[in-house]
């Protein structure tokens, strides 16, 4: 166990909705990032968080956001979902170079 | 900028023999390397890390890999295969530019035969 938690474990949504999907961090932590897993692909970079800024981000559309909270818990958000967004969203957190990933979200969009 | 290349996307294996997973990298920056492995249904667990100590670096699970930085690469091996290592495995190298990013493989897919 890495001590990072993610929820839902599943979601089902459909073309056109918006989705939150949440993060809580290892203790200590004050880094967060997210990954999309499309099946069959390794992890994509969507952004990173720290001390509740955005300090990096991967290749993805602006529909795509985040939110780090005080207590380093975070949120990724989703709007107007595309079928191509069905994927397993990963969160990490760590604190220097390590990364400690969640167990997924895995979204489906129909 | 950097990247990684996991130069093969499945690898099968018989129970009881050695194990070569192949990943070559790219990078602008002393990187951090890292094999991660992926059980189906799961998360990513971490297996074993490189960030310029020893070239060579022993994981869990009897895995361990060489960095060799004339030829870019981090091979991940294990000495004798066991039916529980059939998983997804990661190649991931990390270098800080502004921020630290992780930037994956492909992956590759090893099928352990009994």
């Amino acid at each position: 166990e890495t001590g990072v938690t993610q929820s839902p474990t599943h979601l089902i949504k459909t073309r056109g909705q918006q989705v939150t999907l949440r993060c809580s961090s290892q203790s200590g932590h004050n880094t967060v990032s997210w990954y999309q897993q499309a099946l069959g692909q390794g992890p994509q970079f969507i952004f990173q968080y720290y001390r509740e800024e955005e300090n990096g981000r991967g290749n993805f559309p602006p529909r795509f956001s985040g939110l780090q909270f005080p207590n380093y818990s975070s949120e990724l958000n989703v709007n107007a979902l595309e079928l191509d967004d069905s994927a397993l969203y990963l969160c990490a957190s760590r604190t220097g170079g390590e990364q400690f990933f969640g167990p997924g979200t895995r979204l489906t969009v129909l | 900028a950097q990247s990684v290349t996991q130069l093969d996307s499945h690898v099968s294996v018989s129970e009881g023999t050695p194990v070569l997973l192949r990943c070559n990298y790219s990078s602008s920056y002393s990187p951090s390397l890292f094999w991660y492995v992926q059980h189906p249904n799961k998360g990513l667990q971490l297996l074993l890390k490189y960030t310029s100590a020893a070239t060579l670096v022993k994981g869990i699970n009897g895995f361990e890999a060489e960095f060799k930085k004339s030829e870019t690469s981090f091979h991940l091996t294990k000495p004798s295969a066991h039916m529980s290592d059939a998983a997804e495995y990661f190649c991931v190298v990390s270098a800080y530019s502004g921020t630290y990013k992780y930037i994956f493989g492909t992956g590759t897919r090893l099928k352990v035969l009994a």
